[in-house]
């Protein structure tokens, strides 16, 4: 099965600073991987997704997610961090590639606090 | 273009009752897949249904059951809820075509297990 490990439950953030959420996976092909983002008593908004096209994948809301096969990492990053920004961040990776069933397996999320 | 839709936002039941929870797919999509989210925990992959069948499953009991429709709406029931059924249940629909593997989700369902 495929696994997903996100470091950090909680990152803080200054309004205007780099913001960086760390996802590391474990597969043993290369997968399909997605980034969420949910706000409180909402759903889970996709916020971008890498299907090998390229490595450096660009999403809504000014963020970006670099896909490193040697690291296995999936890191999200946004130069600089807006007070709306402020959610939780959850990393997915798709348990079947290439096959048409695209189960999804979570991180347990990270949230980010922006402090103004 | 409606999104994905699920009913109710909240409910609240007893211990040992039945519930049923219901989703609408995004428009142009044929499959829908449940996910349960715990407070504090990422979703985790009940089930997944394709053509009104059960495609693939994840670790959760027989209590937990679903179906889906011909125009491919799906419910979601649970039987002999416990305590440990509380959390969102969130709904995702996608497309078993070539640009598969895109899940886009509903604003879930609250239940609360008293």
């Amino acid at each position: 099965a495929q696994s997903v490990t996100q470091l950090g439950s909680h990152v803080s953030v200054s309004e205007g600073a780099l913001v960086l959420l760390r996802c590391n996976y474990s597969s043993s092909v290369p997968p399909y991987l997605f980034w969420y983002v949910q706000y409180p008593n909402q759903g889970l908004q996709l916020l971008l997704k890498y299907t090998s096209a390229a490595t450096l994948v660009k999403g809504i809301n000014g963020f970006e997610a670099e896909f490193k096969k040697s690291e296995t990492s999936f890191h999200l990053t946004k130069p600089s961090a807006h007070m709306s920004d402020a959610a939780e961040y959850f990393c997915a990776v798709s348990g079947d590639r290439g096959s048409t069933l695209g189960r999804l397996y979570f991180g347990r999320g990270t949230q980010l606090t922006v402090w103004p | 273009d409606a999104g994905v839709t699920q009913s109710p936002t909240h409910l609240i039941k007893t211990r040992g009752q039945q519930v049923t929870l219901r989703c609408s797919p995004k428009s142009g999509h044929d499959t829908v897949s449940w996910y349960q989210q715990a407070l504090g925990q990422g979703p985790q992959f009940i089930f997944q249904y394709y053509e009104e069948e059960e495609r693939q499953r994840g670790n959760f009991p027989d209590r937990f059951s679903g179906h889906q429709f011909p125009n491919y709406s799906s419910e979601l029931n649970v039987n002999a809820l416990l305590l440990g059924d509380s959390a969102l249940y969130l709904c995702a629909s996608s497309n078993q075509g070539p640009s598969t593997d895109t899940q886009y989700f509903g604003p879930g369902t609250r239940l609360t297990v008293l």
